[in-house]
């Protein structure tokens, strides 16, 4: 696709339900980043994927949060148990992979976000 | 571990006037630097990144970056601001490759008055 898509771009949820957020990459890109942004705050890592591989999950705040990619494209951030302090704007990310070497970057292309707001 | 600090959660300026929004780092590896503008609603866009090489870095929409290595600093401007720059402005650092997680500022909010 043109971009990387997220749905829904608005969730409001009651405390206790459970939510499900969607993450489209760019086609192609292997690598799939999720983070969190308070309100007022900078984005803050929560997982990442490269393909199906969950490398990273070291950010998820407890285990009420699981994401998955099970073909390696789309992805799905799942918020079990829904708390007030999920409130925030949940974002993905995803790049292209390359071997890593000094010097070399791969730029992380941002979707829109989930904004997640818990009654 | 890494870290940033932008200095002002809001800088105000007049139309015309030059852009400097702050960002100092911490990095026990060498570091890779990221300037992103998020407009409201929407996500993050890039501006510009410093990996390595030149020290000054060119982005779009006419900002550009200094990476200092002594003041640990990376700091964003643009001679004239534009009504259109109005936005939050994050730096953000990751060591050695882009395949690893960005650690973010807090941002700045940056306002520009006709």
């Amino acid at each position: 696709g043109a971009g990387v898509s997220q749905s829904p771009r608005y969730k409001v949820a009651k405390r206790g339900q459970d939510v499900a957020l969607r993450c489209d990459p760019i086609s192609g890109h292997v690598s799939l980043f999720w983070y969190q942004q308070a309100l007022g705050q900078g984005p803050e890592f929560l997982t990442y994927f490269q393909n199906e591989a969950q490398l990273d999950k070291s950010g998820l705040p407890s285990d009420r949060f699981f994401a998955e990619r099970p073909e390696g494209s789309v992805s799905t951030l799942k918020i079990q148990r829904t708390q007030q302090e999920d409130s925030a704007v949940y974002l993905c990310a995803s790049s292209t992979h390359r071997i890593a070497t000094e010097g070399s970057t791969d730029t992380q292309y941002f979707g829109p976000g989930t904004r997640l707001t818990v009654l | 571990a890494q870290s940033v600090t932008q200095l002002g959660s809001h800088v105000s300026v007049s139309e015309g006037a030059l852009v400097l929004l702050r960002c100092n780092y911490s990095s026990s590896v060498p570091p890779y630097l990221f300037w992103y503008v998020q407009y409201p609603n929407q996500g993050l866009q890039l501006l510009l990144k410093y990996t390595t090489g030149a020290t000054l870095v060119k982005g779009i929409n006419g900002f550009e970056a200094e990476f200092k290595k002594s003041e640990t600093s990376f700091h964003l401007t643009k001679p004239s601001a534009h009504m259109s720059d109005a936005a939050e402005y994050f730096c953000a650092v990751t060591a050695f490759s882009g395949n690893t997680p960005l650690v973010f500022g807090k941002g700045t909010r940056l306002s520009v008055i006709a």
